[in-house]
């Protein structure tokens, strides 16, 4: 069970928005920058949003990152079938002094 | 370019200890950490650990500690990580990656299949 939680799964229509949401605590994600990675199968994870809101290279805008306290969210806009995917957060926790992953959560594109 | 390249797959049994290697190039080795994540079949991310490649000093998972050592040659830019007493829920991809904040790793290696089983 990991200190970080995230929906199991979100799913959308082509051209549609979705919001992938990560709660944390003070000592993780309200204390700490929040990352987020794009996991396809087979591959290694890809950055998606490198520290809260801004995104990696060549991330298409359609990606945001959002913080606020101890909470984060990745938004999906004009959703898109490369799109499909399982997207994890990722954070620093003080109390652990590791880095922790969310539980994933799977992109649907219907 | 940036590239992390792992060693190959291992084939374990359990209670052996297993090192897979990361070989850094493209940039300056000693400016950035190295982190280990691994991926179960089917499963989540996982962090293992991390290594400052200027100084050795290392951070690791609290279910790992005592049965892991990561290391750096920086003659060469590899780092290593050392996993000991393998059991069956060790197998998993292990990948290395290079980290821009403790969270956010920007270049991966492609993964090394560690498979323990008797």
């Amino acid at each position: 069970q990991s200190v970080v939680t995230q929906p199991l799964s979100v799913s959308g229509t082509p051209g549609q928005k979705v919001t992938i949401s990560c709660s944390g605590s003070s000592s993780n994600i309200g204390g700490n920058t929040v990352s987020w990675y794009q996991n396809l199968p087979g591959a290694a994870p890809k950055l998606v949003i490198l520290v809260n809101d801004q995104r990696a290279s060549g991330v298409p805008d359609r990606f945001s990152g959002f913080k606020s306290g101890a909470s984060a969210s990745l938004v999906i806009s004009g959703l898109q079938s490369e799109d499909e995917a399982i997207y994890y957060c990722a954070t620093w926790d003080d109390s652990l002094t590791a880095t922790v992953f969310g539980g994933g959560t799977r992109v649907t594109v219907l | 370019q940036v590239q992390l390249v792992q060693s190959g797959a291992e084939v374990k049994k359990p209670g052996a200890s297993v090192k897979v290697s990361c070989k850094a190039s493209g940039y300056l080795f000693t400016g950035y950490y190295i982190y280990w994540v691994r991926q179960a079949p089917g499963q989540g991310l996982e962090w293992v650990g991390r290594i400052n490649t200027n100084t050795g000093a290392t951070n690791y998972a609290q279910r790992f500690q005592g049965r892991i050592t990561v290391t750096r040659d920086t003659s060469l830019n590899i780092v290593y990580m050392d996993l000991e007493r393998l059991t069956s829920d060790d197998t998993a991809y292990y990948f290395c990656a290079r980290g821009q904040a403790p969270a956010a790793y920007d270049f991966w290696g492609q993964g090394t299949l560690v498979s323990v089983s008797s």
